[in-house]
């Protein structure tokens, strides 16, 4: 069955301090996987679309890695203004729908 | 250029009730996909339509139907309601084919029901 899961379910910064987000994968054959901010009260926000292993893609402070099991969102240097819950999806070749995991929630601090 | 419109932002209803939800998307955009978010689940792909057919369906119950008009505006409707339905309703629109071509969402603001 195809699968996401991030973690950590939320995690606490200091303003510069960088970290990580794990968004972990189980699909028959990965088609696209996907990234979205999504702030209090808004829906989601596309960041970026990761096609296949290798690849990278930067935004700012962002940047999005994927491996053939998993995605990494590096945030460097965060503002507060970067605090927001950050969602991972994948499509799966064999279908159109897209899974969602449930968020990593992100809180940056002055 | 205006983004994707939701309403009502807010209802409330009572159980075995039904309702109806307003999605209008971007202008242009021909596709439309339907999302329920809740704290423990997450978002879950309830339904997408293109051109005014679905084109996909997610594991909802029957209760749960939708429809897209020839302006590309489209309506979900949950009949005989449940507490269990409470949840962020998100609709989303892309310019194309949708989730056919892996193309990025956009989204609306969400409808947040509450069901007592």
């Amino acid at each position: 069955e195809d699968q996401v899961t991030q973690s950590p379910e939320a995690l606490r910064l200091q303003e510069g301090e960088s970290s990580s987000l794990n968004c972990s994968y189980t699909v028959s054959g990965l088609r696209g996987l996907f990234w979205y901010r999504q702030d209090p009260g808004k829906g989601p926000e596309f960041l970026f679309t990761l096609y296949s292993a290798g690849e990278e893609k930067e935004k700012e402070r962002l940047k999005a890695t994927l491996t053939k099991k998993e995605s990494f969102l590096h945030i460097t240097a965060p503002k507060p203004e970067d605090s927001a819950t950050y969602l991972c999806a994948v499509q799966a070749m064999n279908t159109d729908k897209l899974i969602f995991g449930t968020g990593t929630r992100l809180q940056v601090f002055p | 250029k205006a983004g994707v419109t939701q309403t009502p932002r807010y209802l409330i209803k009572t159980r075995g009730q039904q309702v109806t939800l307003s999605c209008s998307p971007i202008s242009g955009h021909r596709s439309v996909s339907w999302y329920q978010q809740t704290p423990g689940q997450g978002l879950q792909f309830l339904f997408e339509y293109f051109s005014e057919t679905q084109r996909n369906k997610g594991n909802f119950p029957g209760r749960f139907s939708g429809r897209q008009f020839s302006n590309s505006r489209s309506e979900m409707n949950v009949s005989t309601l449940e507490l269990g339905d409470s949840a962020l309703y998100l609709c989303a629109s892309s310019t194309g084919l949708g989730l056919a071509t892996n193309e990025k969402l956009f989204f609306g603001s969400g409808t947040q029901l509450s069901v007592l």
